[in-house]
């Protein structure tokens, strides 16, 4: 079965600590995934792709197929990283499948 | 460009009514996704539309929800004969095309059955 499991429903950090959120997904064909993120009153928005290989707001993500994994990584969190972060599978059938979300504080 | 409309934000209603929801995409998007998020859960797939066709239906519950995305006009989520099962937070999605891998959301309908 297609699934995204997102373990943590929140992660607390300090402001300057490292952030790892985590997302594991279970899917036997070539994956698609994505970390989407919802800031306070504010949509829903992507913020990366796999297939990018790009670093957007400091945030990085490495898919690796041995541990269908996808963690969400910032070395340095900073107050304005706070928000709702969903991790997504895309099952190549019109399905983007999402995970429970991740709520991510991180403290003065 | 306004960016995918949701309406109502906020709807309520008693058992055995209909709720309807609105979603207008993106100007130039004629891809549209339902999604529906119960407490404590994700974002779950219900529906996927083309204008005026359904592609992919297979995650609404079989009776009392249908979707539609006519020619002209919002795609409209319509859930018959609601209970309380029903209230969540529906959100609307498009996109440009079906695997561009960005879905452009909608800020949510609140269903709230009494």
């Amino acid at each position: 079965a297609q699934r995204v499991t997102q373990p943590e429903k929140l992660l607390s950090v300090f402001k300057g600590a490292p952030v790892e959120l985590k997302c594991n997904y279970s899917y036997s064909g070539s994956p698609e995934l994505f970390w989407y993120v919802q800031y306070s009153r504010q949509r829903l928005q992507l913020l990366l792709r796999h297939i990018s290989r790009e670093s957007i707001k400091g945030f990085t993500a490495d898919l690796n197929k041995g541990e269908t994994s996808f963690h969400l990584k910032k070395p340095f969190a900073q107050e304005e990283d706070s928000a709702m972060y969903y991790c997504a599978l895309y099952s190549g059938t019109y399905k983007y499948i999402f995970g429970t979300g991740t709520r991510l504080k991180v403290l003065a | 460009n306004a960016g995918v409309m949701q309406n109502p934000r906020h709807l309520v209603r008693r058992r055995g009514q209909e709720a309807r929801l609105r979603c207008s995409p993106m100007k130039g998007h004629s891809h549209v996704y339902w999604y529906r998020q119960l407490p404590e859960e994700g974002l779950k797939f219900m529906v996927y539309l083309q204008k005026e066709n359904i592609i992919d239906e297979s995650g609404m519950p079989k009776e009392r929800f249908s979707a539609e995305f006519p020619k002209e006009g919002p795609s409209i989520l319509r859930i018959q004969q609601v209970v309380r099962g029903d209230s969540a937070a529906y959100f609307c999605a498009s996109s440009l095309s079906a695997n561009t891998g960005e879905l452009f959301f909608g800020e949510g309908s609140r269903l709230t059955v009494l």
